[in-house]
């Protein structure tokens, strides 16, 4: 089955405790994106990839890193989380940069910071 | 920029309503449009699209039309159902990159 799968899809951790959302994908997609939902501010890009070894950032990429080291997997990484980045994540991948594609997403991440 | 206005919600119909959720979007060039549906507890699934001027994307009983002389995209549903009870988001992509703008939701709740 296409999907994107993001893991885990729940976590609380604590301040300044690094951690690792995954996200892979099994369409061999080449662009692919996280989003950040938080109430009242809809999605909000963090980062993008269009390709392999290919990153850039999105609206809000402070206190957020990135890789694309396969073109399969895009992790998201929080060197040092804090409480604003309690959020609802999601992973989406698209087949190529172009505007008829749509995204397809991940199921999303729950992410608590205390 | 870029920007896609969606009408606040939440929305409230009984079944069999007729829908309607307004999009309104500025866009430099010939954008690409999407709705997209966030049930509860999962990601956001792409319900229609359209490419280009006056393209009528439909999925499932929905439609939107792209109507470029108004800069809208309003989807559309003749007679809702529970299950159609979601947040509903109107997206557009925009001619020579592919960096998405999303608008805010809109909320649908459905009553039997």
């Amino acid at each position: 089955e296409a999907q994107v799968t993001q893991n885990p899809r729940y976590l609380i951790t604590v301040t300044g405790k690094k951690l690792t959302v995954t996200c892979s994908q099994n369409m061999n997609h080449e662009y692919m994106s996280w989003y950040r939902q938080d109430p009242g501010l809809g999605l909000r890009q963090i980062y993008y990839s269009m390709n392999v070894e290919v990153t850039d950032k999105g609206d809000v990429p402070e206190g957020y890193k990135v890789s694309r080291k396969e073109k399969r997997n895009f992790p998201l990484i929080l060197e040092s989380p804090s409480p604003n980045q309690t959020s609802l994540y999601f992973c989406a991948s698209s087949l190529r940069q172009g505007v008829n594609y749509g995204y397809t997403f991940g199921s999303g991440t729950r992410l608590t910071v205390v | 920029g870029d920007s896609v206005t969606q009408m606040e919600g939440p929305v409230t119909l009984s079944e069999e309503a007729f829908l309607t959720i307004n999009c309104t979007y500025t866009a430099t060039g010939y954008p690409s449009l999407f709705w997209y549906v966030q049930y509860p507890g999962e990601g956001l699934q792409l319900l229609l699209k359209a490419t280009k001027a006056d393209d009528k994307g439909s999925n499932k009983g929905f439609e939107a039309t792209y109507r470029k002389e108004t800069t809208s995209f309003h989807l559309e549903k003749g007679s809702v159902q529970v299950s159609d009870s979601a947040v509903y988001f109107c997206a557009l992509s925009p001619g020579g990159s592919y960096i998405p703008t999303f608008g805010r939701g809109t909320s649908l709740i459905v009553h039997p």
